[in-house]
């Protein structure tokens, strides 16, 4: 599978505890993003590098997560003293440089329960 | 800040019927309008986007500035049309933080 991949697919985590999750784009695309996504709703945007430059982060992300991406290709999202509210669908999408047929290729997502 | 509604949640109709969903945003400046579906089990891919101005799966949508809307509309529904669907907005070319909206699911009824 060439696609987006997410690892884990599901989370069950303790309140309190930290949680990590990896994000490997698709070859070559030099854009990341993370989205969250909860029951009923479509998915929030969080935050967005570009290579290995985080270039935008939502208000939504606390200061308990945090977003990296060291080499430019897979990225990594770590949220700390997980709370209830934090249970959700975390999605990784990437995209290619600019070129004509652009567009946004989302993973299958990291499904978050906190307990 | 940007925002994007889609007023129905869920949407049934009988295969071989028109089908429309509608999407209405609230934007200032020039957006670029998405629309994106999820078929069961299956990853959340573009369906179309408003520049492209292409019909894909016999889909269309046109962007109505004057009444900020981007509804999405099939003549003909297909049993395979059946997935949820998500309109959203980018208010950057070539950007992808994008603003969703909380999506419809569609039934297509044999």
């Amino acid at each position: 599978d060439t696609g987006v991949s997410q690892d884990p697919r599901h989370k069950i985590t303790k309140r309190g505890q930290n949680v990590t999750f990896r994000c490997d784009p698709i070859s070559e695309h030099n854009r990341l993003y993370w989205y969250r996504q909860t029951l009923g709703q479509g998915p929030e945007f969080l935050t967005y590098f570009q290579n290995e430059a985080q270039l935008e982060k939502s208000r939504l992300l606390s200061d308990r997560f945090s977003a990296e991406r060291p080499k430019g290709s897979f990225s990594t999202l770590e949220i700390q003293r997980t709370e209830q509210g934090d249970s959700a669908m975390y999605l990784c999408a990437s995209s290619p440089p600019y070129s004509r047929d652009e567009k946004l290729f989302f993973g299958s997502g990291t499904q978050l329960s906190v307990l | 800040a940007q925002r994007v509604t889609q007023p129905e949640k869920l949407l049934s109709v009988f295969k071989g019927a028109p089908v429309e969903l509608k999407c209405n945003y609230s934007y200032s400046g020039s957006p670029e309008l998405f629309w994106y579906v999820q078929y069961s089990r299956q990853r959340l891919q573009l369906l179309l986007r408003h520049i492209s101005r292409e019909s894909i799966k016999g889909f269309t949508a046109d962007l109505n500035k004057g009444e900020t809307s981007f509804h999405l509309k099939k003549p003909f529904a297909q049993e395979e049309d059946s997935a949820m669907y998500y309109c959203a907005l980018s208010i950057r070319s070539n950007d992808y933080k994008l603003s969703f909206g909380a999506g419809t699911t569609v039934t297509v009824r044999a």
